[in-house]
């Protein structure tokens, strides 16, 4: 079983709709969660972290954590064609962050 | 805050050569940086991660010897890809992060073209 799981995708949504990215992790003793976005060619970008259960907002992100299903997911609101890219989902243990494979997320005007 | 710099952004040389690139944290004291590699429409793989003043500690298939990596500041981890070969040619991307809890913040990365 991977550390961090996540559906590959491709994910396509129209523009305006919900986007939600999931993503589980393995690690209960986990503590600290995050989502960094990636556009193709470039380097990832830090855009979200959550440390506590429940819903983190910032603009048209939230992150939400279920720490008891080991779950973590993305939403992303009123999703934009330039929303599209590969979100990593990043599970920070003891001492190492690991990185899902990332959703490939295209939305389509 | 929490940039990192890395350059060069672009490199193309003949097989054999040896390529350096650079990492710099340029707000913050980066105890640990981090080098991975990606190969286009996949992953991200780890390579290695470093501490200050520490040897790397390499993931498990890349060899030591050909990616030589120095952390010897708080601020500035480089990563030598030695004889490089085509087969080498791929994405690399150093992060750093400032203590354990913290994220990892990347930097642009590096497009190595061997040819």
């Amino acid at each position: 079983q991977k550390e961090v799981e996540q559906n590959s995708g491709p994910l396509s949504v129209p523009e305006g709709a919900i986007a939600s990215l999931n993503c589980t992790y393995s690690d209960r003793g986990s503590q600290s969660f995050f989502w960094y976005r990636q556009y193709s060619g470039k380097s990832p970008e830090l855009i979200m972290s959550i440390y506590s259960n429940g819903d983190k907002e910032d603009g048209r992100f939230t992150a939400q954590l279920n720490k008891a299903s080991q779950y973590v997911s993305l939403l992303i609101r009123d999703s934009q064609p330039s929303d599209s890219a590969t979100y990593l989902c990043a599970v920070l243990g003891f001492n190492d962050m690991r990185f899902g494979a990332g959703t490939r997320l295209t939305v389509k005007p | 805050g929490a940039v990192v710099s890395q350059h060069p952004s672009w490199v193309i040389c003949k097989s054999g050569t040896s390529v350096k690139i650079e990492c710099r944290s340029l707000d913050f004291q980066a105890t640990t940086m981090f080098w991975y590699r990606q190969f286009p429409k996949q992953s991200l793989m780890l390579m290695a991660t470093s501490n200050e003043g520490s040897k790397a500690t390499y993931e498990q298939g890349v060899e030591k010897d050909k990616f030589l990596i120095n952390h010897a500041s708080l601020t500035l981890s480089t990563l030598t890809v030695t004889s490089a070969h085509p087969e080498d040619s791929s994405f690399y991307i150093c992060s750093a992060r400032e203590t354990p809890g913290q994220p990892q913040h990347f930097g642009d990365g590096t497009r190595l073209s061997i040819l």
